[in-house]
């Protein structure tokens, strides 16, 4: 089975800096790779994914994740952070020749102070 | 498309009674998903219907826990005499493609 390890339980991190999150997964099959987030009082959101083809994914505000197979991890990265950045992010993963459940990591809580 | 929708969004409940979560995924997804989720953890998967066939379980899904999908449109989750233990918050997600699952806001239950 597969597995998910998010280093970080807690990131604070400066307006404007940049972060990054980390995520190492576990799996001796094909996987596919998500991070999702859930800011406060509202439900997970996905943010990006990797399925196949380049290894760089990005999302629409800012955030990129690279999927490494050889050092199994999906670390998440901004150059920039925004206080409206502020939430709780998962990572996750599934298997490629499962019903699709995901396996999720406990979390990484970031917050972006001024 | 109006997301994914669970009702009700908060529960509370003494110890030993029934509680049913009901959860409309995005229309025409076919797949649908429960997840368990509590303080400071990530979500659990609990159990996955593809149309109306519950195709897998979890091992967290004990005795207590049904769920049915009768006609591959919504779903409801049941806990049968709820513990203290059970007390979380229940995600559903549904999906078209084997992919990106959409969630949808929470059932909170809080068991007394």
């Amino acid at each position: 089975a597969q597995s998910v390890t998010q280093l970080d339980s807690q990131v604070p991190v400066f307006e404007e800096a940049p972060v990054e999150l980390r995520c190492n997964y576990s799996s001796s099959v094909s996987v596919y790779l998500f991070w999702y987030v859930q800011y406060p009082n509202q439900g997970l959101q996905l943010l990006l994914k990797y399925l196949s083809g380049s290894t760089l994914v990005e999302s629409i505000n800012g955030f990129e994740a690279e999927f490494n197979k050889s050092q199994t991890s999906f670390h998440l990265r901004k150059p920039s952070v925004h206080i409206s950045d502020t939430a709780e992010y998962f990572c996750a993963v599934t298997r490629s020749n499962s019903g699709y459940a995901l396996n999720f990591g406990k979390g990484t809580s970031l917050l972006v102070t001024p | 498309d109006t997301g994914v929708s669970q009702d009700p969004r908060h529960k509370i409940t003494k110890r030993g009674q029934n509680v049913t979560f009901r959860c409309d995924p995005i229309s025409e997804h076919n797949r649908l998903y429960w997840y368990r989720q509590t303080l400071g953890q990530g979500p659990e998967f609990l159990t996955y219907f593809q149309n109306e066939a519950q195709l897998e379980k979890s091992r967290l899904l004990s005795d207590r826990f049904s769920a049915e999908r009768p006609k591959g449109s919504f779903s409801t989750l049941e806990i049968q005499r709820t513990e203290q233990g059970d007390s979380a918050m229940y995600l559903c997600a549904s999906s078209l493609q084997l992919d990106t699952q959409y969630f949808g806001p929470g059932t909170r239950l809080t068991v007394l």
